[in-house]
């Protein structure tokens, strides 16, 4: 079946790099996302990847696709303090339909 | 300024009482969903509509029931068959159109539902 795995959580200083992993088990995904959560608020599109692409670069964000591994990463440079959040990995499995899968999310702590 | 809001921020129901989430879009997408969220949890999709008048299942439906009968709106019933229902609710919306990231899905800012 379709899922999605993600570490719960990631700590680093600020100015440091943080690297974000999600793996995921269709091999047929067409797109994914990467999903920011504040403290009760819902969740902000960061960034997606179409599944032919293997980089994307976006300012601050790098995501690197290793579609053999179905592995995806999401790089924040420069992490700051406003960083801090939930980030969720996402897939737009191929299986017809409107589904996305969302992984549990990670929570990166931010440390000054 | 286009957008998802939903409301209301907070709400609270009492043993027995079905409850209401309102969903609102302005960005003419014709798919809209609702996910439940529990904690240290990723999102599992209760029920989504990909057009007007017809909406579908997920993988959490019982307990819940909804309406799509204008393209903007997508309420959310909780009823008293739910016997869990206090979790963060979030709507969200995709244009629905397959390829050029259409299936994007955009999120509102979420209701908090508690039980009393």
């Amino acid at each position: 079946g379709e899922d999605v795995e993600q570490s719960l959580f990631l700590s680093v200083r600020e100015g440091d790099s943080s690297v974000i992993n999600c793996t995921y088990t269709d091999s047929s995904s067409t797109y994914l996302y990467w999903y920011k959560q504040e403290p009760g608020a819902g969740l902000q599109l960061l960034t997606y990847i179409f599944s032919n692409m293997d980089m994307k670069q976006d300012q601050r964000l790098t995501v690197l696709l290793n579609k053999k591994d179905k592995h995806l990463s999401l790089r924040i440079a420069d992490t700051q303090t406003g960083d801090s959040a939930i980030y969720f990995c996402a897939e737009k499995a191929n299986t017809g339909g409107f589904k996305t899968i969302f992984g549990a999310g990670t929570r990166l702590f931010v440390k000054a | 300024d286009g957008g998802i809001t939903q409301s209301p921020k907070y709400l609270f129901r009492k043993e027995g009482q079905n409850v209401t989430l309102s969903c609102e879009q302005n960005l003419n997408h014709d798919a809209m969903y609702w996910y439940r969220q529990d904690p240290g949890q990723g999102l599992r999709l209760i029920y989504y509509s990909q057009i007007v008048n017809d909406f579908q299942k997920g993988d959490i439906a019982e307990g819940y029931s909804v309406s799509r009968e204008k393209k903007e709106s997508f309420p959310l019933t909780v009823t008293s068959a739910q016997k869990n229902p206090t979790a963060f609710y979030l709507c969200a919306s995709s244009t629905g159109l397959a390829g050029a990231g259409g299936e994007t899905q955009y999120f509102g800012p979420g209701t908090r539902l508690l039980v009393l």
